[in-house]
């Protein structure tokens, strides 16, 4: 079964500044996607940023880019520019190409201080 | 964009009554749509899958006669939590998915349910 490990519970941030996010997943197949999400206290999922296996350049979308190592099964979301509005939980999510169901890292609390 | 309301937004109920909790699908059809529970700062746990006109597929671990789940048309997916109890106490989100092939989920509000 595919496993998401984000390893760090908070992170917090200077406005302005850029903070890293770290995951990593397990998985044994070759092909598939990899998402950001972001929670804010309003609790509704928001989507950050996706990313196809199969293509080796890594997403941007404005301030927010991945750094996708897939042979380190490693996906790392880089926030710029950190505004207060970025403060959420950021969860990672993993979803095999053949499959239906998104799995879950166990989020990451970002910060960000004025 | 797509969007995705769940109704109702928070609910108090006794213990021992039913609850139903509504997503709805407003400006696409969604063949598929996955029930998730979540408690207070932890990960989202996907409960079941259900596609439009079939049996909903659950979790291992997720009772099927506490947790109903109906699909009845593309825009409109149902949890009714049977019998609840305290421990049944969680906020329930939705999401659906346009069709197979399409890799994004688009996300319901979520449900805060609070058993007394």
């Amino acid at each position: 079964a595919q496993t998401v490990t984000q390893s760090q519970p908070e992170m917090s941030v200077q406005e302005a500044e850029t903070v890293t996010l770290s995951c990593t997943y397990d998985t044994s197949e070759s092909d598939y996607y990899l998402f950001w999400y972001k929670q804010p206290p309003s609790r509704q999922m928001i989507l950050v940023i996706r990313q196809e296996a199969y293509k080796q350049q890594n997403a941007t979308e404005n301030r927010f880019s991945v750094n996708f190592q897939k042979a380190a099964k490693s996906f790392s979301l880089k926030i710029s520019d950190s505004q207060l509005g970025d403060a959420a939980m950021y969860f990672c999510a993993y979803r095999g190409s053949g499959g239906n169901k998104l799995v879950f890292g166990a989020g990451t609390i970002l910060r960000v201080k004025s | 964009g797509a969007v995705v309301s769940q109704h109702p937004s928070w609910v108090i109920c006794k213990s021992g009554t039913s609850v139903k909790i509504e997503c709805r699908s407003l400006d696409f059809q969604a063949t598929t749509m996955f029930w998730y529970r979540q408690f207070p700062k932890q990960s989202l746990m996907l409960m079941a899958t259900s596609n439009e006109g079939s049996k909903a597929t659950y979790e291992q671990g997720v009772e099927k006669d506490k947790f109903l789940i109906n699909h009845a048309s593309l825009t409109l997916s149902t949890l009714t939590v049977t019998s609840a109890h305290p421990e049944d106490s969680s906020f329930y989100i939705c999401s659906a998915r346009l069709g197979a092939g399409v890799d994004e989920q688009f996300f319901g509000p979520g449900t805060r349910l609070t058993v007394l």
